[in-house]
């Protein structure tokens, strides 16, 4: 049972328009989102995060939206590029405390800037 | 953010073997975890490495398979037991950053078993 679901698995823009990737949840106890950036032969690189009591953060050119009705997040990056060209992981945990800290992550979705 | 390094980068080890995986981290953190990406899937826990005390498994992942090490606050082991081919993945650290509550992870150790 796949609790975390990035149902597009790759995702193609222009340089300088818009980058929407998106996640799905459907575990309620879940309470912290986060995207990691992940380029080949590295570990993923922490982006953006948000708690569920809001419903949008923001951070230079990565804002990330969230709906807790429909469970469901998007991370936008504005304007994209080509250095943004990577495999974007969505990850979910439920709670505070101890074993609440474990993270739960989507499959991830390869995003290509083109110039 | 933390500084997080793992050993070895990568290895080619032969069926039925041992690979043991080192993670140091710049501070001290309360907590690690390692996680494994096999081909083509999303990361997956293993476990939380807990210092001073024997590490807790996640559903499917057992100690005699995936010993850990906790001696300090700043290292952890990771040791694969027994190779097989369906062990062939990414093996990566994390630590969590109480100041930002927020999960760093460590370059990865990309193991292909033979």
């Amino acid at each position: 049972d796949q609790q975390v679901k990035q149902n597009s698995p790759s995702l193609s823009v222009q340089e300088g328009r818009i980058s929407i990737l998106n996640c799905d949840y459907t575990n309620s106890m879940f309470d912290y989102f986060l995207w990691y950036k992940k380029y080949p032969a590295e570990g993923p690189t922490f982006l953006i995060s948000i708690s569920s009591i809001k419903d949008k953060n923001e951070d230079g050119r990565f804002t990330v939206f969230l709906n807790k009705s429909a469970k469901h997040l998007s991370l936008h990056i504005v304007p994209s590029q080509p250095g943004d060209s990577a495999v974007y992981f969505c990850a979910a945990s439920g709670g505070s405390g101890g074993s609440n800290y474990k993270l739960t992550f989507g499959k991830g979705t390869l995003l290509t800037v083109n110039p | 953010s933390a500084v997080i390094s793992q050993k070895p980068s990568r290895d080619i080890c032969q069926r039925g073997t041992s690979l043991t995986i080192q993670c140091q981290v710049d501070s001290q953190v309360t907590m690690m975890f390692w996680y494994r990406q096999q081909p083509g899937q999303s990361l997956t826990l293993i476990a939380t490495a807990n210092q001073g005390s024997e590490a807790t498994y996640e559903s499917g992942f057992v100690i005699d398979k995936f010993p850990i090490s906790r001696p300090n606050l700043t290292f952890s082991t990771l040791t694969v037991s027994n190779m097989s081919p369906e062990d062939s993945s990414i093996y990566l650290c994390s630590v969590r950053s109480r100041a930002t509550d927020t999960q760093y992870f460590g370059p990865g150790t990309r193991l292909t078993v033979l």
